[in-house]
């Protein structure tokens, strides 16, 4: 799977869009881009994926470049209850000879602190 | 609330002792995954079952097994404990081997 770079943390003002950059430069073609977040020690929450389309659900906005070397997650109005840690995922299911593969490969993740 | 349910929640155990942690997938989900997350190394992937069968491994000690039984559920057998294996476990569930994974709370082990 591919490798994602994303930064170490960020700030966001209660009520303000979060936008939170990941860049994955060496994605393939069959990999999807996958956004779950962890709140504090809880079990980390599927946000959003898209594979080339802007995606968009009740949580959150996915814009992927049209390279799709990088990508955005876009929390429109940030509330204290999102602080957490946001991982960028790329995911590929993959054929072996018994079947198919579908871990996910958390990294370190952006830490969002929403502040009031 | 994911649909994901792990018991114990949490599991206070010694050296050299086994515990098993079970799983309760999301109704209708077929595929189980256990991840372990310990403070220096993060979220691991360990094991994948899919409808009974084991599909993937990764970073799983020897010590450790895992199994899906037939009603779905899954357990995660830890053997001769160490302290290092002091984290907490989570486990996730899907639709099928290509949708979205959905995790449960976890259980918190700690190895005295």
């Amino acid at each position: 799977d591919a490798k994602t770079t994303q930064p170490t943390s960020m700030d966001c003002a209660e009520g303000r869009a979060a936008n939170l950059p990941c860049n994955h430069s060496t994605i393939s073609g069959n990999e999807y881009v996958y956004w779950y977040r962890q709140i504090h020690s809880q079990g980390p929450q599927y946000i959003i994926h898209g594979l080339k389309n802007n995606e968009t659900n009740e949580m959150a906005s996915l814009i992927i470049t049209e390279d799709r070397k990088s990508s955005t997650l876009i929390l429109p109005h940030a509330t204290l209850r999102d602080t957490a840690v946001y991982y960028c995922i790329v995911r590929a299911t993959r054929e072996t000879y018994t079947g198919t593969a579908s871990k996910l490969t958390f990294g370190t993740g952006t830490r969002l602190q929403v502040t009031l | 609330d994911s649909g994901v349910t792990q018991t114990p929640k949490h599991l206070i155990t010694a050296t050299g002792q086994r515990v098993t942690l079970r799983c309760s997938p999301r109704s209708g989900d077929l595929s189980v995954y256990w991840y372990q997350q310990s403070l220096d190394q993060g979220l691991q992937f360990l094991i994948q079952y899919y409808n009974g069968e084991e599909r993937a491994k990764g970073n799983i000690l020897e010590r450790f097994s895992a199994q899906q039984f037939p009603d779905l559920h899954s357990e995660l057998n830890l053997s001769s404990l160490e302290l290092g294996d002091s984290a907490l476990y989570f486990c996730a569930s899907s639709v099928d081997l290509n949708h979205e994974q959905y995790f449960g709370p976890g259980t918190r082990l700690t190895v005295t």
